[in-house]
């Protein structure tokens, strides 16, 4: 059962353009949503989060957008750069108490900046 | 931000032998690692956390004395897949979380490449 779903395996976006990446949930508890960035062979890099208690965050050209009732959220970087081509993963976790908790990742989206 | 790195990067293996991750903290002191696999097209799937000094803690469906983990400080965590067969063929990853509030940044290993033939 995929916790975490990001539906596009892939999203082909013009340079200077807004590409718009999306991810739903389905555990209610989750309260804590996270952006990663990851080329081949490589970790993710963490890029922006965001906590339940928002519905926006907004770091340079990186914004995520939170709407709790629809258990979606969506990372917008405007304007696309060459450089952004890679797969983003959305990835969430639930408070456990204390200390860091483990995260639950969607399958990615493969993000292609064409110039 | 923080390092986090990972040897061996990958690693061939026959049937039946066992192979170690290694997942360090280069620059600071990580209370709670987590342990990651992928399989190709797949999302990362959590595998265990583990903090300094006790247990780790499996994820439903991962054999505990397969996948062995040991986090004796707070640099370094070690995954040992033991009898390493086929199916373990996969990309496995690492993270490391500091000390902080209850939403610790998750900092990623490069991940290792584990072949089994």
């Amino acid at each position: 059962d995929q916790q975490v779903k990001q539906n596009s395996p892939s999203l082909s976006v013009q340079e200077g353009r807004i590409s718009i990446l999306n991810c739903d949930y389905t555990n209610s508890m989750f309260d804590y949503f996270l952006w990663y960035k990851k080329y081949p062979a490589e970790g993710p890099t963490f890029l922006i989060s965001i906590s339940s208690i928002k519905d926006k965050n907004e770091d340079g050209r990186f914004t995520v957008f939170l709407n709790k009732s629809a258990k979606h959220l969506s990372l917008h970087i405007v304007p696309s750069q060459p450089g952004d081509s890679a797969v983003y993963f959305c990835a969430a976790s639930v408070y456990s108490g204390g200390g860091a908790d483990g995260l639950t990742f969607g399958k990615g989206t493969h993000l292609i900046i064409q110039p | 931000g923080a390092v986090v790195s990972q040897h061996p990067s990958w690693v061939i293996c026959k049937s039946g032998t066992s192979v170690k991750i290694e997942c360090r903290s280069l620059d600071f002191q990580a209370t709670t690692m987590f342990w990651y696999r992928q399989f190709p097209k797949q999302s990362l799937m959590l595998m265990a956390t583990s903090n300094e000094g006790s247990k780790a803690t499996y994820e439903q469906g991962v054999e505990k004395d397969k996948f062995l983990i040991n986090h004796a400080s707070l640099t370094l965590s070690t995954l040992t897949v033991t009898s390493a067969h086929p199916e373990d063929s996969s990309f496995y990853i690492c993270s490391a979380s500091g000390q902080g509030g209850p939403y610790n940044e998750q900092f990623f290993g490069p991940g290792t490449r584990l072949t089994v033939l």
